[in-house]
């Protein structure tokens, strides 16, 4: 069964610290992986997706088939990165599949 | 800022009553969903529909029922047979492409029973 899984409920770090938002899943094939974010009073957008591997706004993450992770990184986070963060995984194969969801990681950058 | 609108933002309603959310979309997405959203939970799928005419229960999909009658429109009906109603809730789209797959989301309508 798919699950994602992201451990940390809360997140806080001061302004330009790294940062890292974990989340691993589980599923019996080669998943697309995806984050999704949630600034305050905003609605829920995609961050980047691992097929891209690309970097937006300075967060990179790199799927790791081994350790079925797909880790949130940025070495130095910035204030307007507070928000909420969504990992999720679809399945390969299907076209308009569905999108399972981990139950989020609120990240706080202290001043 | 259109894309995917809800209606309306926040919605009182008194328990027993049956409440219908409306979702309305002009991105010419084929598929659309019904999230519900509660602190800690996480997002959780009630309803998705990959076309006209045709949806599919998702993880929680009881005390729900939706309809799919037109190809922009998605509205989800919260029966009194729910037994926690009160939540935050969001519809989203989707589109495959050659860019990659993508989900898009409303702006989400604030439900709260009493």
């Amino acid at each position: 069964a798919q699950r994602v899984t992201q451990p940390e409920k809360l997140l806080s770090v001061f302004k330009g610290a790294p940062v890292e938002l974990k989340c691993n899943y589980s599923y019996s094939g080669s998943p697309e992986l995806f984050w999704y974010v949630q600034y305050s009073r905003q609605r829920l957008q995609l961050l980047l997706r691992h097929i891209s591997r690309e970097s937006i706004k300075g967060f990179t993450a790199d799927l790791n088939k081994g350790e079925t992770s797909f880790h949130l990184k940025k070495p130095f986070a910035q204030e307007e990165d507070s928000a909420m963060y969504y990992c999720a995984l679809r399945g390969r194969g299907s076209t308009l599949g569905r999108l399972y969801f981990g139950r989020g990681t609120q990240l706080t950058v202290w001043p | 800022d259109g894309g995917i609108t809800q209606s309306p933002k926040y919605l009182f309603r008194k328990e027993g009553q049956n409440v219908t959310l409306s979702c309305e979309q002009n991105l010419n997405h084929d598929a659309m969903y019904w999230y519900r959203q509660d602190p800690g939970q996480g997002l959780r799928l009630i309803y998705y529909s990959q076309i006209v005419n045709d949806f599919q229960k998702g993880d929680i999909a009881e005390g729900y029922s939706v309809s799919r009658e037109k190809k922009e429109s998605f509205p989800l009906t919260v029966t009194s047979a729910q037994k926690n109603p009160t939540a935050f809730y969001l519809c989203a789209s989707s589109i495959s492409s050659r860019g990659g797959y993508e989900q898009y989301f409303g702006p989400g309508t604030r439900l709260t029973v009493t």
